[in-house]
């Protein structure tokens, strides 16, 4: 099974903070991780598709790169909007997938 | 826009039984596969099954196989997942999802249901 590490598991920052969150695989694959925003007692919401793709409707600030087995989340200026929890997800193995443990973002 | 509604959640005792159902509307449900995923009170996403857009496969997490079963009825447009066994480590919101776009992604979701397992 593959596994997914997200670093940090809690952030702190502030509004306008260039933030970064980083997911490991324990091994490749390839360009399959997506990345969700949750908020609390929300439904998580998709951000970023096959590794960089945004998905519609998710403003420009949010970036994703990354392959094979290191993934970085990246949000330009933070709003106040963003402070949540940010889940990685590989979808490699399709249809059977893998959440990282989240990653609270806190102000 | 498409949507999916979750039912069935509850409270229900240690060892019993319980079956969840996903309805889907404005969405070809019978086209895709549909997933089941769960989040412990204040814990993280677990992915737990799946099952092929026919019904014909089904895939589990290790952490439910033997005790879940997943299945879909196309001609309702609704998903299904029966819980047996369960412990209170079953306690969660449990959301179906799936991609209503063809991504390798879960681009909609439900709004959840709670299962809670005390005695």
């Amino acid at each position: 099974d593959i596994q997914m590490t997200q670093s940090p598991s809690s952030l702190s920052a502030s509004v306008g903070d260039r933030v970064t969150i980083t997911c490991r695989a324990s091994q490749s694959v390839r360009i399959f991780l997506n990345w969700y925003q949750q908020k609390p007692g929300k439904v998580p919401k998709l951000l970023i598709y096959a590794a960089s793709n945004l998905q519609s409707g998710v403003p420009s600030r949010f970036s994703g790169s990354g392959s094979g087995t290191d993934f970085t989340l990246t949000i330009s200026s933070l709003q106040p909007e963003d402070f949540a929890t940010y889940y990685c997800q590989q979808s490699y193995t399709n249809p059977v997938y893998t959440f990282g443990q989240g990653t609270k973002l806190e102000i | 826009q498409p949507y999916l509604v979750e039912s069935g959640g509850g409270v229900v005792q240690p060892g019993r039984s319980l079956r969840l159902s996903c309805a889907a509307s404005a969405f070809t449900f019978s086209r895709y596969t549909m997933h089941w995923v769960r989040q412990a009170p204040g814990k993280g996403l677990e992915w737990m099954t799946a099952v092929s857009y026919d019904g014909r496969n089904k895939y589990y997490a290790d952490s439910v196989k033997g005790r879940f079963t997943i299945s879909r009825d196309n001609s309702k447009n609704t998903l299904y997942l029966q819980m047996s066994s369960l412990s209170a480590e079953d306690t969660a919101v449990y959301y179906c999802a799936s991609s209503a776009s063809g991504l390798d992604a879960f681009d909609i979701w439900g709004q959840g249901t709670m299962v809670t397992v005390s005695s």
